[in-house]
């Protein structure tokens, strides 16, 4: 099973800053996956393969990275973008998760 | 508009069943993969199973093999997985979950499922 590590586990940035959140995993894999989750809501695609941003997704948001190391990117955070952030990969079954980045506004 | 409707869910005591259902429409059902994700309470979200469009091909994480069955009904646009043996592990809410290149792309509102005596 392919393990994705993410960090940090919990991010604080005021508005205006720039984020970024890592994703490792244990073997490489061709591409990540991130989804976007707010408290009491489902997931949302947010990056695929990579660097593309899903539907909607604001070009604020950018991801990067190959092999076992990816990230995503938030050049100037937005109130609306605190959330949780999740990778995730298609590589090998099971199809796995990171663990989360809770981003929270400061 | 997709939409993605999870039922089913429920307090159930260990070594119980419980069958989950995820009406489907604004899309041809029969067309996608759909897929089964779960998250623990306070949790991250753990891939569960997924069926082919035809539903001819199923595929599930080993924790669950052997308990759950993922199936669908491609005349009714519903989705479902049979939970047998259920652990309090199990315990989680339930998601169903299209697939797209954007990877799992709409969600259900997910549906609770709790383990316990």
């Amino acid at each position: 099973e392919i393990v994705l590590t993410q960090s940090p586990t919990t991010i604080t940035a005021s508005p205006g800053e720039k984020v970024t959140i890592t994703c490792r995993a244990s073997s490489s894999i061709n591409y990540v996956y991130w989804y976007q989750q707010k408290p009491g809501a489902s997931p949302k695609p947010w990056i695929y393969d990579t660097s593309k941003l899903a539907s909607g997704v604001p070009n604020r948001f950018s991801g990067s990275g190959s092999g076992t190391s990816y990230s995503l990117t938030i050049n100037t955070m937005e109130t609306e973008d605190a959330a949780t952030y999740y990778c995730q990969q298609w590589s090998s079954t099971p199809w796995t998760f990171g663990g989360g980045t809770q981003l929270e506004l400061k | 508009e997709v939409q993605l409707v999870e039922s089913g869910g429920g307090l159930v005591q260990p070594g119980g069943s419980l069958k989950l259902s995820c009406a489907a429409s604004g899309f041809t059902f029969s067309n996608y993969v759909i897929h089964w994700i779960r998250q623990a309470p306070t949790k991250g979200l753990e891939w569960v199973a997924s069926i082919s469009p035809s539903g001819g091909s199923t595929y599930s994480r080993d924790s669950v093999k052997g308990r759950f069955t993922i199936s669908r009904d491609n005349t009714k646009s519903t989705l479902y997985v049979q939970m047998d043996s259920l652990r309090s592990e199990d315990t989680a809410t339930y998601y169903c979950s299209t697939h797209s290149s954007y990877g799992f792309d709409y969600w259900g509102q997910g549906v609770m499922v709790t383990v316990s005596s």
